[in-house]
């Protein structure tokens, strides 16, 4: 059964460039999360979507960021316009349900230049 | 103020030793959830564990344990006879009443297990 899967694992881009990162959920999960990692601020949790729909969005940085689920089993990150400062690694994971494990995916290394 | 403490940074231990991880957490609610997460050099982290409020009866699966003490709000994690595979930095997490779905994760341990 193939867990959650992301690309690119590795992405490096010039400031000012536009970079999207992809998601494909576990079939059958409900909710997905995009999570940003950094060794300054940890794991954040930037969004999150219950069948399709952004239920929060709080933690999106600012508005550079957006974050689609177009439908169940796809969802995309973009960053547009990027700067060095987002550099991270970006996880989705998904759960089956309200308040389930999550399942996280091997997560997009970005490196903006 | 951090809902989720994780103080110890990194630990190093020589294989076959046990090793406890702390995790100290912070929250009004009476109900809410506490998680560990192992994060291998992989880099994809894996659920280890799930303890609601209500729960306090300590865990055990195989060599891992988990001591959860609402009197301390401590869930602290112990490993052991700890082996090389066992290397790598494990988070804590809390969810709460008002958005079981908002995960906050601690900094996390990183583990080191020397042959």
């Amino acid at each position: 059964d193939a867990g959650v899967i992301q690309s690119p694992r590795h992405e490096v881009t010039e400031m000012g460039q536009e970079v999207t990162l992809r998601c494909k959920p576990i079939s059958g999960h409900d909710y997905l999360f995009w999570y940003r990692q950094t060794m300054m601020r940890g794991l954040e949790l930037l969004i999150y979507f219950n069948n399709n729909v952004p239920i929060d969005d709080s933690g999106m940085p600012e508005d550079r960021f957006s974050a689609k689920m177009p439908n169940a089993s796809f969802s995309t990150l973009k960053i547009q316009p990027s700067e060095p400062r987002d550099s991270a690694v970006y996880f989705c994971a998904s759960s089956l349900t309200h308040n389930e494990k999550l399942f996280f995916g091997s997560g997009t290394q970005l490196s903006v230049l | 103020a951090q809902k989720v403490t994780q103080a110890q940074t990194e630990i190093s231990v020589v294989e076959k030793e046990d090793v406890t991880l702390d995790c100290v957490y912070e929250t009004r609610d009476t109900t809410y959830y506490l998680f560990w997460y192992k994060q291998p050099p992989s880099g994809e982290l894996v659920f280890l564990i799930r303890r609601n409020s209500f729960d306090e009866q300590n865990e055990i699966s195989g060599r891992y344990s988990w001591n959860f003490q609402k009197s301390t709000s401590s869930f602290n994690f112990t490993i052991t006879a700890s082996q090389v595979v066992d290397s790598a930095v494990y988070f804590c997490a809390l969810s709460e009443l008002d958005n079981f779905n908002k995960f906050y994760f601690g900094s996390g341990t990183k583990l080191n297990v020397k042959p």
